[in-house]
């Protein structure tokens, strides 16, 4: 049972590329999460999807969009990547929205 | 509004000593609780969590009550070893659903 995984690892962009960043679960969990880890600032609600079929905005949605893509897949794109998005993701998923959260490994992001 | 203070870090202990990780929340209402650790490298895991005031979670010999008197889920292990060096992050459920974190108290055990 592989939880939450997501893809890549590591990554390096320079300022103004785009990349997606990839989720995916096998809990069969109807809600899913990503989010962004700061130093000193704990991890803070980029998008959400309570359910599939839905989106919605977290608390640092800008430059970010997002795609649910079925039941067991989220994804994060950054359209146009800033050095302000230098940052470690994760992604995480819950059975229902509000239930507990189970996170994947992470992304570490550095944009040059 | 919604948001969870801990106790600044890094917290360097010897081995077998006695933890505290401090968590006071400001949340509407009695929200469920949580403690998420995070080893180097690695994303946040679990580690314990209490639904209703006076609950205890208990897990690997952490031990955090919920207080709701004193809005506090205080994190504690009786002795701490190498292996517990990590980030502890508190955390709650506010009204709309979604995890607010506080900052996280990196955790260092020294042999």
């Amino acid at each position: 049972n592989a939880g939450v995984t997501q893809t890549p690892k590591f990554q390096v962009l320079k300022t103004g590329q785009s990349m997606t960043l990839q989720c995916a679960q096998d809990m069969n969990h109807n809600s899913m999460y990503w989010y962004r880890q700061d130093p000193g600032m704990g991890l803070r609600l980029i998008y959400y999807s309570a359910s599939e079929g839905t989106t919605d905005k977290g608390e640092v949605p800008n430059g970010y969009n997002v795609s649910r893509l079925n039941k067991r897949e989220f994804s994060l794109r950054l359209e146009s990547a800033a050095p302000s998005q230098t940052s470690v993701y994760f992604c995480a998923s819950s059975s229902g929205f509000g239930d507990t959260q189970y996170f994947g490994p992470g992304t570490r992001l550095t944009v040059l | 509004g919604d948001s969870v203070t801990q106790m600044e870090g890094p917290v360097t202990l010897s081995e077998e000593a006695f933890l505290t990780i401090n968590c006071t929340y400001t949340a509407t209402g009695y929200p469920s609780l949580f403690w998420y650790v995070q080893y180097p490298g690695e994303g946040l895991q679990l580690l314990l969590k209490a639904t209703k005031a006076d609950d205890k979670g208990s897990n690997k010999g952490f031990e955090a009550t919920y207080r709701k008197e004193t809005t506090s889920f205080h994190l504690e292990k009786g002795s701490v070893q190498v292996s517990d060096s990590a980030v502890y992050f508190c955390a709650f459920y506010n009204q709309g659903g979604k995890l607010i974190f506080g900052q996280g108290t990196e955790l260092s055990v020294k042999p």
